[in-house]
């Protein structure tokens, strides 16, 4: 597609439902990243896949978090059992490897509200 | 000690004033520098980007880079209303992996 695309662009869920949302990169982008940014934060790093290499899970931030990616293509980041503190918006980006720098392209993110 | 620390304002210029943006960082592994610019309700998109110290020019937006201070900024020259947004810094050491942000400036540039 021309961009990175995100889906729902708003959810609201009650506490202690689980969620799901979904990232669709750029076409023939081999990388994608989920960051969590919180209100007047900045962009908090959560989960990193680079082509069929194992992904780097080093920002989740509890269990309660996951995600997959289908070969190169869709992403989906669940959070099990929602608290309040979870509350933020999720931005997924992605880049194409070898390209110099590492530039990451974001989608316009979905905001969670958890009630 | 963040990693990455940026005043997160906010920022109030009159149209036409030059804008100075800064950032320091604490790891000098860092090489790659980015500046993200975030309009309200939208994903950040990539405004500028260098690769270790120097300078950068595009338009009205020159990105500099020290890395003996570990120091970067963001000049705007001739803001406008519609530079109005939130600027990230972003920097990694690699060719791949995560950035790491800074909080971001919010900007305001009146008419």
């Amino acid at each position: 597609g021309a961009g990175v695309s995100q889906s729902p662009s708003n959810k609201v869920t009650e506490k202690g439902k689980d969620v799901e949302l979904r990232c669709d990169p750029i076409s023939g982008h081999t990388a994608l990243y989920w960051y969590r940014q919180r209100l007047g934060q900045g962009l908090e790093f959560l989960i990193y896949f680079q082509g069929n290499s194992a992904p780097d899970k080093s920002g989740l931030p509890s269990d309660r978090f996951s995600a997959e990616r289908t070969g190169e293509s869709v992403s989906t980041l669940t959070i099990q059992r929602t608290q309040q503190e979870d509350s933020a918006v999720y931005l997924c980006a992605s880049s194409l490897q070898g390209s110099s720098g590492n530039i990451q392209y974001f989608g316009a993110g979905t905001r969670l509200s958890v009630l | 000690q963040k990693e990455v620390e940026q005043d997160p304002g906010p920022l109030s210029v009159p149209e036409g004033a030059i804008v100075s943006l800064n950032c320091t960082y604490s790891n000098s592994a860092f090489q790659y520098f980015m500046w993200y610019r975030q309009y309200s309700r939208k994903g950040p998109e990539l405004l500028m980007y260098t690769y270790s110290s120097g300078n950068k020019e595009d338009g009205r937006f020159t990105a500099q880079v020290d890395k003996s201070s570990k120091y970067i900024s963001l000049f705007i020259r001739d803001s406008q209303p519609s530079d109005s947004a939130t600027y990230l810094c972003a920097m990694t050491g690699g060719s791949q992996g995560n950035l790491i942000f800074g909080k971001g400036t919010k900007l305001s540039v009146k008419p």
